[in-house]
Parts: structure tokens; sequence; C-alpha cells
């Protein structure tokens, strides 16, 4: 199947800094989405963005799926934005079905 | 338009135990997905219904699993037997259209089996 993976692992921000998120995906994809995990498990859609680029306030997501990478930009970090970051694509195969695959995930602390 | 929705939020269980989530998706989703995530980990696939139909199980999803989504709607997902490594949070998914649109996911439930 395809495989995602995501980088750094773990990024600590002071308040204020911005930062970027990776996610390399190892084939086509029909679909790729960011999620934001709350501390209570719950996954918040941030971007849908199989392809081109997006903003919404200070988070903002780029994908160039003819290298297979997408990125996530945060702008003016602030403690709200701590939490585990998720790239999730669905496989471009037609047996795919639509279900997502996870990378492992980036976890984001911000200090005040 | 309410979110997905899932009940219970949490489970605590004896090991041996039988189990049963459900799992309300937004109206009119034709798509419905379940998935489990460990503590540390990535969701994970579990199974996909399109309508009532049943069409895809993980290979994670041993014969103890049984899912369900009677007329299209709601669904439920139990777990016969329970043991400790069943202990995960269980995600519940929906989305409208093909394959590739954009996924939305509820609250989940955090299933302990002690």
């Amino acid at each position: 199947g395809i495989q995602v993976e995501q980088s750094p692992p773990d990024l600590i921000l002071q308040e204020g800094a911005n930062s970027t998120l990776r996610c390399n995906f190892s084939d086509s994809v029909n679909n790729l989405q960011w999620f934001h995990q709350n501390p209570w498990g719950q996954l918040i859609n941030l971007f849908y963005i199989p392809s081109g680029t997006k903003q919404n306030g200070r988070l903002s997501a780029t994908t160039v799926a003819t290298e297979r990478y997408s990125l996530l930009y945060i702008s003016s970090s602030q403690t709200t934005d701590s939490g585990v970051y998720f790239c999730a694509v669905v496989g471009g195969r037609s047996d795919s079905w639509g279900k997502l695959q996870f990378g492992a995930g980036t976890q984001v602390v911000v200090t005040p | 338009d309410t979110g997905v929705s899932q009940d219970p939020r949490h489970k605590i269980t004896k090991r041996g135990q039988n189990v049963t989530f459900r799992c309300d998706p937004i109206s009119e989703h034709n798509r419905l997905y379940w998935y489990r995530q460990t503590l540390g980990q990535g969701p994970e696939f579990l199974t996909y219904f399109q309508n009532e139909a049943q069409l895809e199980k993980s290979r994670l999803l041993s014969d103890r699993f049984s899912a369900e989504r009677p007329k299209g709607s709601f669904s439920t997902l139990e777990i016969q037997r329970t043991e400790q490594g069943d202990s995960a949070m269980y995600l519940c998914a929906s989305s409208l259209g093909v394959a590739g649109v954009e996924q939305y996911f509820g609250p989940g439930t955090r299933l302990t089996v002690t």
C-alpha cells in the first residue's frame, strides 16, 4: 500500500514562531488531508488539498502531487496550536475504496 | 448540519466481555469508515461501507470484530470477547460521493479493556 512519512516527528516552538511540517507519500493520490488532533482525540479537518495551495488564517498548505509531498505552514504560532498534526492520503489505485492512509504525525508543542 | 457523532465516548470493560459502538454519520453521507488508533500512532483503517454494503475489511479486523450499517444510515462496531490489545480509540468517518473526497471524523470512542 501507499506509504506516508511525516517530518519532523516532534517540534517545539516558542509562541509567535513560524514552522513547516512535511508529508511525503510514495504513490499518486486522490485525496490528501491535514488534520489537527485535539487533546480529547478528535481529528479536526484543516485542509483537503490533493494538489495546489490553500490558506486558512495563520495556516496554509501546499501539495505538489507530481513530486509526492505536501507542506503545512503554521505562522505566528499560538499555544492553542499544540497537538498532533496528521497527514493522510487516499491512494490513486482503483481498489483503495477511499480509505485514508495516515502518517505517524508530528507532535507540536508551543510554549508561551 | 451536525457532524459525525459516536456513542459512547468512553468505555471501560473487562477482558472477555462484548462491547458495541455506534456511529451516526453526517446526514446523507453514503460512505462510512471505521479506523482504530492506538497510543502514539496514526489511525489505521478497519472497514468501509458504501450505503449498507460493507465493501472492504482490513486484516486488522479479526473474527471477533463485526460491523454493520443497516439501511445505510448509522453503523455499529461490535467486539466480542475483548482482549487487552483491543484498547484503543475507535474513530468513525463519513464522506459523500466518490472515493477521494474529504472525510469528516467523529469524536471517537475510547475503549479500555482491563
